[in-house]
């Protein structure tokens, strides 16, 4: 089976700006949940996705949205991107029980500037 | 109270030796635990996973889980260079929602 996809890979943007991320899951897996990584704050969830609807939220701002389509590829979108925005950003796809392992894709790397 | 703490690293152990890293959590309704290791600039990887209380091997890994005491734990016995990562811990608090703790950084001497 193919992993988890990401696209893209590396990402510069400037402040104020938008950004559009995407995460194909590993067939089959109709859970895709979003992870924001930093130094200084580690691994934390942003939202899961599951058969089309949020299912649950991290804290994070408004400003941080994601969708998820019929085939459970889904996106992640950043709007009014700030600096504080700057981290590795990772996909994780399961079958969506708690008990379910989540694979994780190779991650975004987004720069604010 | 973090969600989900992890023992400061970094940790350095000789080759050969075993490694034991710890993990204690707050969501008393936690059912499922995780270790990932994740190599400089790499993604997560799944190492184990435990659900129940007791011991759980896995080549050269142990995965402990005692419910009561809200505590994970993951041994590497006979260490390698190999290993040298950093270990994070995971715990399942609903569906897909994962809280990580922040990571224990090993290293692994020849």
């Amino acid at each position: 089976k193919a992993g988890v996809t990401q696209t893209p890979r590396y990402l510069i943007k400037t402040r104020g700006q938008q950004v559009t991320l995407s995460c194909s899951p590993i067939s089959g897996h109709r859970s895709v949940s979003w992870y924001q990584q930093t130094p200084g704050q580690g691994l934390q969830f942003l939202f899961e996705y599951f058969s089309e609807t949020q299912r649950n939220k991290g804290n994070f701002p408004g400003r941080f949205s994601g969708r998820q389509f019929s085939n459970s590829r889904s996106e992640m979108n950043v709007s009014t991107l700030e600096l504080g925005d700057s981290a590795l950003y990772l996909c994780a796809s399961s079958g969506g029980k708690p008990t379910d392992t989540q694979y994780f894709g190779p991650g975004t790397r987004l720069t604010v500037l | 109270q973090k969600e989900v703490e992890q023992n400061s690293g970094p940790l350095s152990v000789p080759e050969g030796a075993i490694a034991s890293l710890n993990c204690t959590y707050s969501d008393r309704g936690s059912q499922s635990f995780f270790w990932y290791r994740q190599y400089s600039g790499k993604s997560p990887e799944l190492i184990m996973f435990i659900y129940s209380n007791g011991d759980k091997e896995d080549g050269r890994f142990t995965a402990q889980l005692n419910k009561a005491s809200q505590y994970v734990s993951l041994l590497i016995r006979d260490s390698q260079p190999s290993d040298s990562a950093t270990y994070l811990c995971a715990v399942n608090v609903a569906g897909g929602k994962l809280i990580f703790g922040q990571g224990t950084e090993l290293s692994v001497k020849p």
